[in-house]
């Protein structure tokens, strides 16, 4: 199947500083991407789709100016958590544009 | 907006007998259900998935149901084994919004 690789796997962060999480489709090209994130034993929370050259669609109740969402090419989408804060620290996981999705290995974030 | 409900939330069975998730979605233009199976700290995996112009599916000891009248979805486990213990997702997919939707998950548990 196709492969989405995500980095970095873990990450420990400051409380005010931002994070860079890279989401890159391997072996495909991908339009759409996806990102969600996961709480501690909750499901998979989709926080916003990734288009390709234009701006990311965010879901309700996700701040568009403290995730910000980069797609500048066909394998390449990036979130950054701007301003982290504790209650920023979740499982952040992406995937690529199909219905059979194929996710990243997801990036665990701790901010302290 | 588009809904998934999954139950049980959690699941304990003695190994050798079946587990049965199900899953019911809002979303009527939703036309692909899969099912994900995930370990603690690591990524879904697609474990088996359903359109909607099939109602049943089988692959070895997993098998999933599809009503499309009911909105509802089905995963069955026969002759289950420790291994199996993760916790399980259903997700719907729409053509309409190209989101893929998650349920809550459930924790399945099987005792040796």
């Amino acid at each position: 199947g196709a492969v989405v690789s995500q980095h970095p796997s873990r990450v420990i962060c400051k409380s005010g500083t931002s994070v860079k999480i890279e989401c890159r489709s391997l072996d495909f090209q991908a339009t759409t991407m996806f990102w969600y994130r996961q709480f501690p034993k909750q499901s998979l929370m989709l926080m916003a789709t990734s288009n390709e050259g234009s701006k990311a669609t965010y879901e309700q109740g996700v701040e568009k100016d403290k995730f910000l969402i980069n797609h500048a090419s066909l394998t390449l989408s990036t979130l950054t958590v701007t301003s982290a804060h504790p209650e920023d620290s979740s499982f952040y996981i992406c995937s690529a544009d199909r219905a059979e999705a194929f996710f990243g290995q997801g990036t665990r974030l701790t901010v302290v | 907006g588009e809904n998934v409900e999954q139950h049980p939330s959690t699941l304990s069975v003695q190994e050798g007998d079946s587990a049965v998730i199900k899953c019911t979605y809002s979303d009527s233009a939703s036309n692909y259900f899969p099912w994900y199976k995930q370990e603690l700290g690591k990524r879904p995996q697609l474990i088996i998935d359903i359109r909607s112009n099939v109602g049943e599916k089988k692959d070895q000891r997993i098998a999933v149901t599809l009503n499309k009248t009911a909105k509802h979805f089905s995963l069955h486990i026969t002759e289950t084994q420790p291994e199996d213990s993760a916790v399980y997702f259903c997700a719907a997919y729409s053509g309409n919004t190209g989101k893929l939707i998650f349920g809550q998950g459930t924790t399945l548990q099987v005792k040796p």
